[in-house]
């Protein structure tokens, strides 16, 4: 069955320390990849997607992601986080065709420390 | 509006009784998803609509639930006879096209049944 594993369920950082966030999936075909953020108290919103070109994908707030396609992984990424960055953060799939449901991950709640 | 509405916030239920659960999405979105969000989990797929055709139901757990978008916009999700294990929160999103991959999600409906 189609799944996505993200590693780490709780993540805390100090600010201005780096974030690196594992997602890996497991499906042999092409996929849709996505980062979805949820801030405390607020809807699910989209921090950055991958859909085909260049591997390496910005966001927006300064976070980016990678695909790697052999690893069948796509971690999210920040230089220096800030405590704004506190909420829960989710990997989500999409096998490519006429499925269009998305696969997600459990989550991973990051605490940002001032 | 300018997001995914979605209405009532939170409902509590008692066990067997029948809910509604409406969402209104982004005007003029072709595309609406509803999923099923368990304490401490990732969303999980229920069904997507294409304008007013259902799609696929395939995550729909069971034929206690029935989820309907009759003219193409405002969708509702109904669990009869509601069970514990109904609890969770219910999500809506929408997307502009069939083709178009990004989801905006509404606050979600969190349902406890008592």
């Amino acid at each position: 069955a189609q799944s996505v594993s993200q590693h780490n369920h709780h993540v805390i950082l100090s600010e201005a320390a780096s974030l690196e966030l594992g997602c890996n999936y497991s499906y042999g075909g092409t996929v849709n990849l996505f980062w979805y953020v949820q801030y405390p108290g607020q809807h699910l919103q989209l921090l950055l997607k991958y859909f085909s070109g260049d591997p390496l994908v910005k966001g927006i707030k300064g976070f980016e992601a990678e695909f790697i396609k052999s690893k069948f992984s796509f971690n999210l990424r920040k230089p220096s986080v800030q405590w704004s960055d506190t909420a829960e953060y989710f990997c989500a799939v999409m096998p490519a065709g006429n499925n269009r449901k998305l696969i997600w991950g459990l989550g991973t709640s990051l605490a940002v420390n001032p | 509006g300018a997001g995914v509405s979605q209405s009532p916030r939170y409902k509590v239920a008692k066990r067997g009784q029948d809910v509604a659960l409406r969402c209104d999405p982004i005007s003029g979105h072709v595309s609406l998803f509803w999923y099923q969000q368990a304490l401490g989990q990732g969303p999980e797929f229920l069904t997507y609509f294409q304008n007013e055709a259902q799609l696929d139901k395939s995550g729909l757990p069971s034929d206690r639930f029935f989820a309907e978008r009759p003219e193409g916009s405002v969708s509702t999700l109904k669990i009869q006879r509601t069970q514990q294990e109904d609890s969770a929160v219910y999500l809506c999103a929408s997307s502009p096209g069939p083709t178009n991959t990004e989801a905006f999600f509404g606050q979600g409906t969190r349902l406890t049944v008592v």
